[in-house]
């Protein structure tokens, strides 16, 4: 699985856009990008995911560049319960697969009131 | 919805004691996983299991075993327990029915502290 970069920490007001950044420059024409998130101590939750067109869900949106080295989460309009680790992830679709996740560092994710 | 279900919740043990984690995967889920978490650390794969086999293997001592049984739920046994077998343990499941990408859905995990 392709390795990822993502800043350790940020700060985001509430109620603005949160934009995290995820670099996976090593990422193979088959792999897809997914987002999951961890709220203090329970288990991570999914948010989305891509292979290279840009998503949108009820959670958040999901752009990743043309050329598919690295991609933005965005949370428009964060609040305090998004206060969370998020993991960037890098890896072929399950398929027949076992997809067993790898977490990285992540970036953790403060909203501030 | 119905969620991911483990327990306990919470569990004390001595070192030298063994523990059963359990989990039960959300209904028609076929493979579940096991994912361990050290404090200040970022989850890590265990062990996987599809359709009652082991699917996969990552950073499981060999002091650890699990199986999944025939009605989906997992179970992990750990022995000769450490204190730095103290950790949250996630299970998390998902289907392979579906086409495609398929999240995994995890559980509220079980906090295990060895003493």
């Amino acid at each position: 699985d392709a390795k990822t970069t993502q800043p350790p920490s940020m700060d985001c007001a509430e109620g603005r856009a949160a934009n995290l950044p995820c670099n996976h420059s090593t990422i193979s024409g088959n792999e897809y990008v997914y987002w999951y998130r961890q709220i203090h101590s329970q288990g991570p939750q999914y948010i989305i995911h891509g292979l290279k067109n840009n998503e949108t869900n009820e959670m958040a949106s999901l752009i990743i560049t043309e050329d598919r080295k690295s991609s933005t989460l965005i949370l428009p309009h964060a609040t305090l319960r998004d206060t969370a680790v998020y993991y960037c992830i890098v890896r072929v679709a399950p398929g027949a697969g076992s997809y067993q996740l790898t977490f990285g560092k992540g970036t953790k994710l403060s909203v501030i009131p | 919805a119905a969620g991911v279900i483990q327990s306990p919740r919470h569990l004390i043990k001595e070192k030298r004691e063994t523990a059963t984690l359990k989990c039960y995967p959300i209904p028609r889920h076929d493979t579940v996983y096991w994912y361990q978490q050290g404090p200040g650390q970022d989850p890590q794969f265990l062990i996987s299991f599809y359709e009652k086999m082991q699917s996969d293997k990552g950073s499981i001592p060999d002091r650890f075993s699990a199986q999944q049984f025939s009605d989906y739920h997992s179970e992990l046994n750990m022995s000769s327990l450490e204190l730095g077998d103290s950790a949250l343990y996630f299970c998390a499941s998902r289907t392979r029915g579906l086409a495609g990408e398929g999240e995994q859905f995890f559980g509220p995990g079980t906090r295990l502290t060895v003493l």
